[in-house]
Order: C-alpha cells, then structure tokens, then sequence
C-alpha cells in the first residue's frame, strides 16, 4: 500500500486482557518502528527492527510488552495482561534506512478498561 | 528534566499570521532535528528535517537549529486554516549510533482562525 497501516484503529480492553495490534509498513521499507503516545504526549520509543530483526527494544516498559516481525514485514505488538496505564495511542512507522525520516500509521487507540 | 521541553499551548492565531513554535533540549549528543505535523486522530507527518545548526527552508516553513543554545524553531509563514494541528519536534543522535530512535517533545496545539 501507499502508506503505513495499522489495525484496529481502536481497540478496547478488559484490564487483564492480552492484546494484539497490527502494522503493515509500506513495502520494501526495512526499518519498522513502533511508538507509544499517551494523551498529551509526544510518542515515545518502544522498540525497532531491521528487516525481521529486532534490534533495540529498550523502551517496552515491561516484560508484558512484545513485538515480532517474523518475515521482514508485518510486525505485532502484543500486550498481555494489559493494565489501565497502557491506555494510549500506539503508532508504528517503517522507513528505507535507519535515518529518521519516518513514515507513521495512523496508529491504534488503545483503551484499557 | 525531559530532554526536550516544548510549550504545549494551545497557541490561536489569526489567517495569515507568522507562527513560531520552539523546543529547547538538553542532550548534546542530538544531530537530526525534526519537525512533526499531527492532526487529530492521525499519525505525525514529517514536515522538516534538518541536520545539525543552521536554516532550511520549504514554501512557508522554515526550520532553525542553534546548536550552541540548544534551541531550535519552526516559523510558519502567512498561516492557514489548514495548519491547524499539533506539531511535535523531534531529535536523534549521530549516524553509527541511535540516530533511529526520535526523542519528542509534548507537542503544541496551534488554532488557525479564518
């Protein structure tokens, strides 16, 4: 596709409940990003890959957080046990390089209840 | 401290007014310096990305770095309705090392006016 997608847009979780969000990052694109933007907040680092690598995951807050990108492509972000403080809104971006210029997904608004 | 500090606003402005939004930071190690437009319920979009101090401009947008006062700018020129959107700056640190990981600041909200 022309841009990044994610899915679902919204989500909303029964506190204890595992989840899993969706990015499609625009083809080709080697570099995948995920983000965590809480209300108010700018996005904050959760982790990157290059192709299906995994090679920084220092901002997932805990070990309840994991990603994947098995084929070098779609990747999924997985919370288990989710909680109320991980009600945000979660933004994926892929780009060419490891440079900064990064395309973001709309993002998936995550609400735990 | 955050690393990077910016006004959130909201910042309401007249048609065709010059806007200038701002961001201070602390880590000298940032190089990349970017700026985000975000409109509601969307993604950010890159809107100027620059590398260590100086200006670059782009139709009605120009960016500033000052490297020295760790300071850098966003001037937007004969403003719209349309620019109504939160805009985020962002810096990474220096190529071979985390120059993927974008640090934010918490955004401001600008109103355009007609």
């Amino acid at each position: 596709g022309a841009g990044v997608s994610q899915s679902p847009r919204y989500k909303v979780a029964k506190r204890g409940q595992d989840v899993a969000l969706r990015c499609d990052p625009i083809s080709g694109h080697v570099s995948l990003f995920w983000y965590q933007q809480a209300l108010g907040q700018g996005p904050e680092f959760l982790t990157y890959f290059q192709n299906e690598a995994q090679l920084d995951k220092s901002g997932l807050p805990s070990d309840r957080f994991f990603a994947e990108r098995p084929e070098g492509s779609v990747s999924t972000l997985k919370i288990q046990r989710t909680q109320q403080e991980d009600s945000a809104v979660y933004l994926c971006a892929s780009s060419h390089d490891r440079g900064a210029g990064y395309t973001f997904g709309s993002g998936t608004r995550l609400t735990v209840v | 401290q955050k690393e990077v500090e910016q006004d959130p606003g909201p910042l309401s402005v007249p048609e065709g007014a010059i806007v200038s939004l701002n961001c201070t930071y602390s880590n000298s190690a940032f190089q990349y310096f970017m700026w985000y437009r975000q409109y509601s319920r969307k993604g950010p979009e890159l809107l100027m990305y620059t590398y260590s101090s100086g200006n670059k401009e782009d139709g009605r947008f120009t960016a500033q770095v000052d490297k020295s006062s760790k300071y850098i700018s966003l001037f937007i020129r004969d403003s719209q309705p349309s620019d109504s959107a939160t805009y985020l700056c962002a810096m990474s640190g220096s190529r071979g090392g985390s120059n993927y990981k974008l640090t934010f600041g918490k955004g401001t909200l600008l109103t355009v006016n007609p």
